[in-house]
């Protein structure tokens, strides 16, 4: 079955950054693409971007754009999210999600979610 | 590009529907059948309930429904059940790869 491992919990210092990872199983992992989704607390869901495993092509929102990179391993079935220059605003759930077959462009398989926790 | 537009709440007493409202713009939800829908309980992650507008995955309910006008989309749950209590959001395809989520809106089973 489709699972998506996500990285523990990290607590950063504000100017810092994170990577989280999203380690992928039960599939091909270059057949599917995989989003980033990330949750305030209290607050709603916001789209990140889309990585496409295959040739590693990417897509950031423009507010995050300069600040984010998302990379993956094709050996290890992994893709990463890093997150740069942090402040107290990035505090948040991150997701890993994967895309549903078929090209509808729905996000079906989620991964648990990483707390990154910015505070100095 | 800006959030979908969805409110806040919506209620509605066991075995009622409810109807929530999900609105873009022509650059996304207008021009796009890539509507999808998703309900999060409280500390979970989120699981998808509609995609392409009105299509459902295996496993949900046939008491969810989607549909379309123009550059809205609506979510409807019919015969409403308290394990429906719950915070539902919209996305859309909103063209070059990327994706936009609504506001979210609690739905509360009186």
């Amino acid at each position: 079955q489709v699972r998506l491992v996500q990285s523990g919990a990290e607590v950063k210092k504000p100017g810092a950054s994170v990577k989280v990872s999203c380690k992928a199983s039960g599939y091909t992992f270059t057949s599917y693409n995989i989003h980033w989704v990330r949750q305030a607390p209290g607050q709603g869901l916001e789209w990140m971007g889309i990585i496409n495993p295959s040739g590693g092509s990417t897509t950031y929102v423009q507010k995050l754009q300069g600040r984010v990179t998302m990379t993956r391993d094709t050996s290890t079935s992994t893709v990463y999210m890093e997150l740069s220059s942090l402040t107290s605003e990035d505090t948040a759930v991150f997701y890993c999600v994967r895309e549903s077959s078929g090209g509808t462009r729905a996000l079906a398989y989620w991964g648990q979610g990483a707390l990154v926790t910015v505070s100095s | 590009q800006s959030a979908l537009t969805q409110p806040p709440s919506a209620s509605g007493s066991p075995g009622q529907s409810v109807t929530i409202s999900c609105t873009g713009t022509s650059s996304d939800v207008g021009d796009y059948n890539y509507v999808s829908w998703y309900q999060q309980l409280p500390g979970k992650a989120p699981k998808i309930m509609i995609f392409e507008v009105s299509k459902r995955p295996s496993g949900v309910p046939d008491r969810f429904s989607g549909s379309k006008s123009g550059n809205t989309a609506s979510l409807t749950v019919s015969g409403l059940q308290a394990e429906d209590e719950a915070d539902y959001y919209c996305t859309s395809y909103a063209g070059s790869s990327n994706f936009v989520f609504g506001t979210g809106t609690k739905v509360t089973v009186l």
